[in-house]
């Protein structure tokens, strides 16, 4: 049972262009995390969100946590070469297990 | 400061055969955990442990057994590899209400 689901889940994009990506689910988590993961290697942690409707901001990054706190949003501004990757969402649970996004393979093209 | 480390990077097995994933942490980390990645799937939970000798099954557990006889290592065994599990296999560790911490992966291919 996938209990999240990312859109897209390929974008290819130029440039400077901006772009966001969506996690959304029918539960509710205590927090939600953000990672990104490159070919070869393990997801890094990007951010955590935990309460409903926070919005924090990693330089061109903002994330967003819904107000029920059932889904999130990434959205990149200026993209740049160097953003490319695997973007992953992630729902903990108060009994600590994360339940994984499908994900989202971002290019950007120079 | 080494992390999370896996081994081996790499492994061709043949069907029918066993074969043990290694995954240790240097964090002291009480939770770990094992996904394997799939195409368009995400991340998938395989077993996880909160701790030196208690572990329990995620998502996808069978053909898979893992123990904790301490809180470095927590090892995954393949009893009788299928071609099903073609995967790409990670390992994460954290502390209670944090962040996981991955390792790089194992890749494995079942013919």
């Amino acid at each position: 049972t996938q209990l999240l689901e990312q859109s897209p889940q390929f974008l290819s994009i130029q440039e400077g262009e901006n772009l966001t990506v969506y996690c959304n689910s029918s539960s509710v988590f205590s927090s939600l995390q953000w990672y990104r993961q490159e070919p070869g290697e393990g997801p890094v942690l990007l951010v955590t969100v935990v309460t409903g409707g926070e919005v924090k901001k990693l330089k061109r990054l903002t994330f967003q946590f819904g107000d029920a706190r059932k889904d999130s949003s990434l959205h990149i501004t200026a993209a740049q070469p160097g953003d490319t990757g695997l973007y992953l969402c992630a729902g903990a649970n108060t009994g600590n297990q994360f339940y994984f996004g499908t994900g989202t393979s971002l290019t950007v093209i120079p | 400061n080494a992390g999370v480390t896996q081994t081996p990077k790499f492994q061709v097995l043949k069907t029918g055969q066993s074969m043990t994933l290694q995954c240790a942490q240097d964090m002291n980390h009480e939770y770990m955990s094992w996904y394997r990645q799939d195409p368009g799937m995400g991340l998938r939970l395989i077993h996880y442990s909160v701790g030196a000798g208690i572990t329990d099954q995620g998502e996808v557990p069978n053909g898979y057994n893992v123990s904790r006889s301490t809180t470095e290592d927590f090892p995954l065994r393949l009893l009788s590899a299928a071609p099903s599990q073609t995967s790409v296999y990670f390992c994460a560790s954290s502390r209670a209400n944090s962040p996981l911490h991955f390792g790089n992966g194992t890749r494995l291919t079942v013919t």
